[in-house]
């Protein structure tokens, strides 16, 4: 199974800071990783998708990149509305994994 | 646009199985695939298995190689996972997710609280 190591685990900050949140994969997953926002009490939502592709209707600040093993997350200017739990998912290769997840609190 | 909605909570005795429907529309339904994904309390995402609607062949992970089936019925657009032999650890909620033509997954149901307890 391919292992996706996410970091920071948790992170506090303050509106209008830039945020980065990593993924490792234990082996090259070429660009077959998404990135998910969580609120508590509802379902994921897709933010990026194939690295780097911004889902639609989702805010530019948010952007992917990184190809392979490693994986990065960028909000540019954090919003009231971005603090959640943020996940990592690889789609490589069966099984599907996740990270471990990133939970962003307000500082 | 695109809808997945799932069937009411769920309270079993450990031991017995559980099944959960996931009812697809605004989409052709055998053009995409349906993962199923389950989340413990408090904890991260896992993922449990895909079926391809159309044919109904399915992928599970290992882990749960055997006490689940995930099946289709085409007529009314809608996947059912069924979990057997369950024990207090398969407390969680379930979601399905659309798969979108191999990445995986754009739509999700709203999930399916599963209360395993005696």
């Amino acid at each position: 199974d391919i292992q996706m190591t996410q970091s920071p685990s948790s992170l506090s900050a303050s509106v209008g800071d830039r945020v980065t949140i990593t993924c490792r994969a234990s082996q090259g997953i070429r660009n077959a990783l998404g990135w998910y926002q969580q609120k508590p009490g509802r379902a994921p939502k897709r933010l990026i998708y194939a690295a780097s592709s911004l889902q639609s209707g989702v805010p530019s600040r948010f952007s992917g990149s990184g190809s392979g093993t490693e994986f990065t997350l960028t909000i540019s200017s954090l919003q009231p509305e971005d603090f959640a739990t943020y996940y990592c998912l690889q789609h490589n290769s069966y099984p599907i994994t996740f990270g471990q997840g990133t939970r962003l609190e307000i500082k | 646009q695109v809808q997945l909605v799932q069937s009411g909570t769920e309270v079993k005795k450990p031991g017995a199985s559980v099944k959960v429907s996931c009812r697809a529309s605004g989409y052709t339904f055998t053009r995409y695939y349906i993962h199923w994904v389950r989340q413990a309390p408090g904890q991260g995402l896992e993922w449990m298995g895909i079926i391809n609607p159309n044919g109904g062949s399915t992928t599970y992970a290992q882990k749960f190689q055997g006490r689940v089936t995930v099946t289709r019925d085409t007529s009314t657009s809608t996947v059912y996972m069924e979990l057997s032999s369950l024990r207090s650890e398969d407390t969680a909620i379930y979601y399905c997710a659309r798969d979108q033509g191999g990445d995986c997954c754009d739509s999700w149901g709203q999930g399916t609280l599963v209360t395993v307890s005696s």
